[in-house]
């Protein structure tokens, strides 16, 4: 079955300090992995494609294939990275056709 | 940036009767998408649109569900006769050919009453 698991509904930290938002994935193939982000009152939008394997905003995440993670990272958060993150995994053959969401995590970023 | 467009941004009826939710996607994308997110809950597919014809549905999009492109510009999400469990927020979303980056709408958030 195809599932993407995000296990924390919140994570609130101090501006500056480190961030890692989880998501394990549960594929039988090999599927491409995204994260998006929804900022308040503002639409889904693209943060970063496992493919590309660029840093945006100065978040990054790396494809653990052994560990089936994708877990989203940033070395000092920012009061402006307060939105909610979700990880998304598409079926490579597929393309785009759909995309799987996890649950999603809200981050707070506290001055 | 170009943008999907979505009306209404709230919708509100009865149950069993009949809603549709449009989209504007962007101008030169080929391909198509629903998405809802009951709240508290994460955003599901729902259908996919290539070529005039469906490509994906989920097991949500069953025959109540429609989709349609009717003319060059807007795609169009129609539920025959609402229930109560359809209130969510419904995104839509296109995509260019070769495409990087799948563009979403502001939703529709649909309240059947």
């Amino acid at each position: 079955a195809q599932r993407v698991t995000q296990p924390e509904k919140l994570l609130s930290v101090f501006k500056g300090a480190p961030v890692e938002l989880k998501c394990n994935y549960s594929y039988s193939g090999s599927p491409e992995l995204f994260w998006y982000v929804q900022y308040s009152r503002q639409r889904l939008q693209l943060l970063l494609r496992h493919i590309s394997r660029e840093s945006i905003k100065g978040f990054t995440a790396d494809l653990n294939k052994g560990e089936t993670s994708f877990h989203l990272k940033k070395p000092f958060a920012q009061e402006e990275d307060s939105a909610m993150y979700y990880c998304a995994l598409t079926p490579v053959s597929g393309g785009y056709n759909k995309l799987i969401f996890g649950a999603g995590t809200r981050l707070a970023v506290h001055p | 940036e170009p943008e999907v467009t979505q009306t209404p941004s709230h919708q509100v009826t009865q149950m069993g009767q009949e809603v549709i939710l449009r989209c504007v996607p962007i101008s030169n994308h080929l391909y198509f998408y629903w998405y809802r997110q009951i709240l508290g809950q994460k955003v599901e597919f729902l259908v996919s649109f290539y070529n005039n014809e469906i490509s994906e549905k989920s097991e949500i999009f069953d025959d109540q569900f429609s989709v349609e492109r009717p003319d060059g510009s807007n795609f169009t999400l129609k539920i025959r006769s609402t229930k109560l469990e359809d209130s969510a927020m419904y995104f839509c979303a296109s995509l260019g050919q070769g495409g990087e980056k799948l563009f979403f709408g502001s939703g529709t958030q649909l309240s059947v009453l």
